[in-house]
């Protein structure tokens, strides 16, 4: 069975940083890009940041560039999303998400999130 | 960025009645929808991807149709466990992917 489990969320002040984790289970972790989506409270879904199999290739959305860096460690079937400059904006639940192949830009499993609070 | 519209924004339709949701991109995303299903404080399932192919495990209910710019996702016979949030994504020379805005789908 897949299972991404996110943790690392909390309330933060604005400024602040915050790093992201998420393990995987039940797939072959190494073989498929990883995503970050967000949700603020009560709005739609925005994707935040990718990162290939291998790590050779990520992206950002716009909102985050040059503040969020996404890594994974294949060895710990992790994913990461280190935050910095954190603002009220970021206030979120952040999702894990599996690409449902390599270099798909969709997603067939999801973690349950976790929630990032930026207050300023 | 390409924008995808959701319409209506609430859609209320009754047990065991046809819902049909809509969504619209700003420039031709070729096939390149998905659509996903959300209830609350759940993560969002895959339902559809390739505009009209279900994912693993999704009941035939629910169809997905459309290109270029306008997309349908259809569930033919709505059951209880329907009513939740949709959302289509375009992920056409990404990135980045976007969503559109959702659309509930309430019990009427």
């Amino acid at each position: 069975e897949v299972q991404l489990v996110e943790s690392g969320g909390g309330v933060v002040q604005s400024g602040r940083s915050l790093r992201l984790s998420c393990v995987a289970s039940g797939f072959n972790f190494d073989d498929y890009g990883m995503h970050w989506v967000r949700q603020a409270p009560g709005k739609g879904l925005e994707w935040v940041s990718l990162i290939s199999w291998n790590s050779d290739a990520t992206g950002y959305a716009d909102s985050v560039k040059g503040r969020f860096t996404i890594s994974r460690d294949n060895a710990r079937n992790s994913l990461y999303l280190q935050m910095n400059s954190l603002r009220p904006e970021d206030t979120a639940v952040y999702f894990c998400a599996k690409a449902f192949y390599d270099t798909s830009g969709y997603y067939d499993f999801w973690g349950r999130g976790t929630l990032v609070t930026v207050s300023s | 960025e390409k924008v995808m519209t959701q319409s209506p924004a609430t859609l209320s339709v009754s047990p065991g009645e046809r819902a049909t949701l809509s969504c619209r991109a700003s420039q031709s995303v070729s096939s390149h929808v998905a659509w996903y299903q959300q209830k609350p404080g759940q993560a969002p399932r895959l339902l559809i991807f390739g505009a009209s192919t279900r994912a693993t495990g999704v009941p035939d209910r629910f169809s997905g149709s459309g290109s270029g710019t306008e997309f349908t996702l259809t569930i033919s016979s709505l059951q209880s466990e329907d009513f939740a949030v949709y959302y289509c994504q375009q992920y056409n020379n990404w990135p980045p992917v976007t969503f559109g805005q959702g659309t509930r789908l309430e019990i009427k």
